[in-house]
């Protein structure tokens, strides 16, 4: 019964590249959340996903991020054209339902040098 | 303004001994969930202990107990005979009804960094 999966655990691009984040969530889990978490604060939400949908992307930055939850497959973060401040732990969480509880991966480390 | 405020950055405590962490919440919502999380230095989030709003017994979980004091829109974490493990960033977080109905997005204080001393 493995927990929520997220790869890679650290990724480094060098600033102008692009970032590819995956969350795979819990089994029976169809709700996906984001979370961005920078250097000494905690975690800030960027964006909720049910299955091919986004239901909230209120804490997306407007340019260079993206994320999908397609029918199959893992949730995707994507990041495009990274800059140093970017640089961040990124988490993923999931949940059977918008009122269930959220269990959260072990985080991606991403570091633009 | 700050809906999670934790006031104290880094707390030191001696083996065995309990440790408060403090944590204040600023909501209008009747309805709402408060959460604490361990981030030790591997990185990862772990859920510890969970407080509805309408419960009316402070939550425990082993050595975790939740001081929740409504009124003063406190919830504060009591960890009992430290050990070094304990030692990590300890995150406060709140879940609120947001508008629609639904309240998946929990919103998280800045953390206290506990150091659990042999």
């Amino acid at each position: 019964n493995a927990g929520v999966m997220q790869n890679p655990r650290h990724l480094v691009r060098r600033r102008g590249q692009e970032a590819r984040l995956r969350c795979s969530p819990m089994k029976g889990h169809s709700h996906v959340y984001w979370y961005r978490q920078l250097p000494e604060e905690g975690l800030k939400f960027m964006v909720y996903l049910q299955k091919e949908n986004i239901i909230d992307e209120s804490g997306m930055p407007k340019e260079r991020f993206s994320a999908e939850f397609p029918k199959e497959g893992p949730s995707i973060l994507r990041i495009q054209q990274v800059v140093r401040g970017d640089s961040a732990a990124y988490f993923c969480a999931s949940s059977r339902g918008a009122w269930a509880e959220a269990f959260f991966g072990q985080g991606t480390r991403l570091t633009v040098v | 303004a700050q809906k999670i405020t934790q006031t104290q950055p880094g707390m030191f405590v001696q083996e065995k001994e309990a440790v408060t962490l403090d944590c204040t919440y600023d909501t209008s919502d009747q309805s709402y969930g408060l959460f604490w999380y361990k981030q030790p230095s591997s990185g990862e989030m772990i859920f510890l202990i969970y407080q509805g709003s309408y419960d009316e017994q402070n939550a425990t979980e082993g050595r975790y107990s939740l001081n929740f004091q409504k009124a003063r829109k406190s919830a504060n974490l009591v960890i009992s005979a430290s050990q070094l493990g304990d030692s990590a960033m300890y995150f406060c977080a709140m879940r609120e009804v947001l508008s629609g109905g639904s309240n998946y997005k929990l919103t998280f204080g800045k953390g206290t960094l506990l150091t659990v001393n042999p």
